[in-house]
């Protein structure tokens, strides 16, 4: 089945750096990547998402870039905000389901 | 706007007990699903359903049961709780598109 890994598990950031999240996929036949945002106490949301026909994304200072032929995809955040702490999730879509990665702790300092 | 709600957002039972979550959507979506979430392991599936009266085993069933028997609504049961089934309870809805709208979760405390 399929097997997503993420890293790293916590991220320290200062405010207006920016923060990279990698993921790693093991099933060739995942056609879709999303990236969730998790706040603390609150439910997961969608904030940006990739099909496997393309290769970069970018929503103002987000951005994801997949590589198939690695099998891995990235979350790119830009200029860093306090309010952009928060937990995110990659995952990986085959056959309905979303597979999960383990999660990233994002912690930026004002 | 996309409403899915949970029955119960903090919970506590005993160990044995049997136990119902519930989950509705508003949106006339198809596909539903239970994740449970713990702390490094992410969002893992427990169960998800296509349609009415149909599901499918997630990742991890072990414990778990579910039931559909109306299109809004999916329920988890916990046949017998045990306390490594303490968890946060997430549910989630999508319609033929791929993005997955996410219930407020349930907090469930087995002592």
């Amino acid at each position: 089945g399929e097997n997503v890994e993420q890293h790293p598990s916590t991220l320290s950031v200062q405010e207006g750096d920016s923060a990279v999240i990698k993921c790693t996929y093991s099933d060739s036949a995942s056609n879709y990547f999303p990236w969730y945002k998790q706040e603390l106490g609150k439910r997961p949301q969608l904030i940006i998402d990739i099909r496997s026909n393309v290769g970069e994304k970018k929503d103002q200072r987000i951005a994801v870039t997949l590589n198939k032929t690695a099998k891995h995809f990235s979350l790119h955040i830009t200029e860093t905000q306090p309010e952009d702490s928060a937990v995110y999730f990659c995952a990986a879509r085959k056959r309905g389901k979303l597979i999960f990665g383990q999660g990233t702790e994002l912690s930026v300092k004002p | 706007d996309v409403k899915v709600t949970q029955s119960s957002r903090y919970l506590v039972k005993r160990t044995g007990e049997k136990v119902f979550l519930e989950c509705v959507q508003d949106m006339d979506h198809e596909n539903m699903f239970w994740y449970r979430q713990d702390p490094g392991l992410g969002l893992r599936l427990i169960y998800f359903s296509y349609d009415v009266k149909m599901k499918e085993k997630g990742d991890i069933p072990e414990g778990y049961s579910v039931s559909r028997e109306k299109k809004e609504r999916f329920s988890l049961i916990l046949e017998s709780a045990s306390t490594n089934q303490t968890s946060m309870y997430l549910c989630a809805s999508t319609h033929k598109v791929y993005e997955q709208y996410f219930g407020p979760g349930t907090r469930l405390t087995v002592t």
